[in-house]
């Protein structure tokens, strides 16, 4: 079955330092890929998109993510956090031969501290 | 602005009451979904139009209906036969299924 898996539920993260997020999918081809970030209360905002091409992707907010086919990855990362980075950010995947159905990782909560 | 509206913000329902949520879209987007979200977990698909008139059934329908009457609009009704209605409710579009999702900010429905 496909899944969408995001390892770690939670992350604290130091402002000023890196931070990278997990996202594992199972899933036979190559779907398309989606980074999501959701403050409390609120929508979710797209922050990248991977569909083909350069595997790495640059996104908003100096956020990147890279696809490892060989690994069935799509990692986000950023450099240096910034306390406005504090968010829910989910992994998505758009199931390609099933009509573009997105199916959602659980989450990654991230707190910034001081 | 082009966007996506969801309206109330906040909607409290008692047990056994049909209740409507408003989802509005002026993105010209064909494709339009709902989705539920509950603590710890991801988006979960209720709903989903591809096009005017035309609506199928996700992987959480029960309880639910939806209509398609007009391009930019595609109102989700939350039916007392749904068990455990309390969570957060999103709206997305897309210009066509399989495309980038945009979302909506969201109802979040209490019952009381």
């Amino acid at each position: 079955a496909q899944s969408v898996t995001q390892p770690d539920i939670h992350i604290t993260v130091s402002e000023g330092a890196s931070l990278e997020l997990r996202c594992n999918y199972s899933y036979g081809a190559t779907p398309y890929l989606f980074w999501y970030v959701q403050s409390p209360g609120q929508g979710l905002q797209l922050l990248l998109k991977y569909f083909s091409g350069d595997t790495l992707v640059q996104g908003i907010k100096g956020f990147e993510a890279e696809f490892k086919r060989s690994q069935s990855s799509f990692n986000l990362r950023k450099p240096s956090v910034h306390w406005s980075d504090a968010a829910e950010y989910f992994c998505a995947v758009a199931l390609t031969d099933s009509w573009g159905k997105f199916q959602f990782g659980a989450g990654t909560q991230v707190v910034v501290t001081p | 602005d082009g966007g996506i509206t969801q309206s109330p913000k906040y909607l409290f329902r008692k047990e056994g009451q049909n209740v409507t949520l408003s989802c509005e879209q002026n993105l010209n987007h064909d494709a339009m979904y709902w989705y539920r979200q509950d603590p710890g977990q991801g988006l979960r698909l209720i709903y989903y139009s591809q096009i005017v008139n035309d609506f199928q059934k996700g992987d959480i329908a029960e309880g639910y209906s939806v209509s398609r009457e007009k391009k930019e609009s595609f109102p989700l009704t939350v039916t007392s036969a749904q068990k455990n209605p309390t969570a957060f409710y999103l709206c997305a579009s897309s210009i066509e299924q399989g495309d980038t999702q945009y979302f909506g900010p969201g109802t979040r429905l209490t019952v009381l």
